[in-house]
């Protein structure tokens, strides 16, 4: 089974309006890290924000928050106020376990197109 | 600048010739991956170590090797590539425990032709 799902294969935005990607994640650990990842098209990967499964509140990074509903098992990454510079992939992945630093799980990822 | 270096950052290759890819990283970090990125997959680890002479399979590690012997280092080596092994790969290292990002390096463009 999937463990981190990404259904939107593709978004197209207007610039300066909100985005929301989707991403659900699976995982009967209850100690558990979710991170959003940006690859534009030169192809590196940005690290964009971060929420621990213990976090009380939604993380927050600039222009990117990361609304967490834990009993929903989803992690959706919203972006404000769109820029032409957000058109890139991006990527929801999952670490298990507090120590579980060796493994990243990724979603399948999302296109995401801002148009002028 | 704290940062994870691979090289090459393009590569054309013909099958059966060995390579290796290299990845170092100057953050004292203990931990180290090998991805490859496949379109409509997402990134699938191959390799990783936990530290120096310490590594494990990840969910893809056939026709790879890698490893360990500096903890800054860790190059991944396909010693007889094959076609289906084409493919942009990261290197990534994280600190323990792994709150906050996962460190990657710029990646990798394999062509096995």
């Amino acid at each position: 089974a999937q463990k981190i799902t990404q259904t939107q294969p593709g978004m197209f935005v207007q610039e300066k309006e909100a985005v929301t990607l989707d991403c659900t994640y699976d995982t009967s650990d209850p100690s558990y890290g979710l991170f959003w990842y940006k690859q534009p098209s030169s192809g590196e990967m940005i690290f964009l924000i971060y929420q621990g499964s213990y976090d009380q509140q939604n993380a927050t990074e600039g222009r990117y928050s990361l609304n967490f509903q834990k009993a929903r098992k989803s992690a959706n990454l919203v972006i404000s106020a769109s820029q032409l510079g957000d058109s890139a992939m991006y990527f929801c992945a999952m670490r298990e376990g507090l120590r579980g630093a060796q493994k990243l799980v990724f979603g399948q990822g999302t296109r995401l197109t801002i148009n002028p | 600048e704290a940062q994870v270096t691979q090289n090459p950052r393009y590569l054309i290759t013909v099958t059966g010739k060995k390579l290796t890819v290299t990845c170092s990283q100057n953050m004292n970090h203990e931990y180290m991956s090998w991805y490859r990125q496949d379109p409509g997959l997402g990134l699938r680890q191959i390799y990783y170590s936990m530290n120096v002479e310490v590594t494990d399979k990840g969910d893809v590690p056939e026709g790879y090797k890698v490893s360990r012997k500096e903890k800054r280092n860790f190059p991944l080596i396909l010693e007889s590539p094959s076609p289906n092994q084409t493919s942009l790969y990261f290197c990534a290292s994280s600190s323990s425990p792994a709150v906050g990002g996962y460190t990657f390096g710029s990646g990798t463009r394999l062509t096995v032709v």
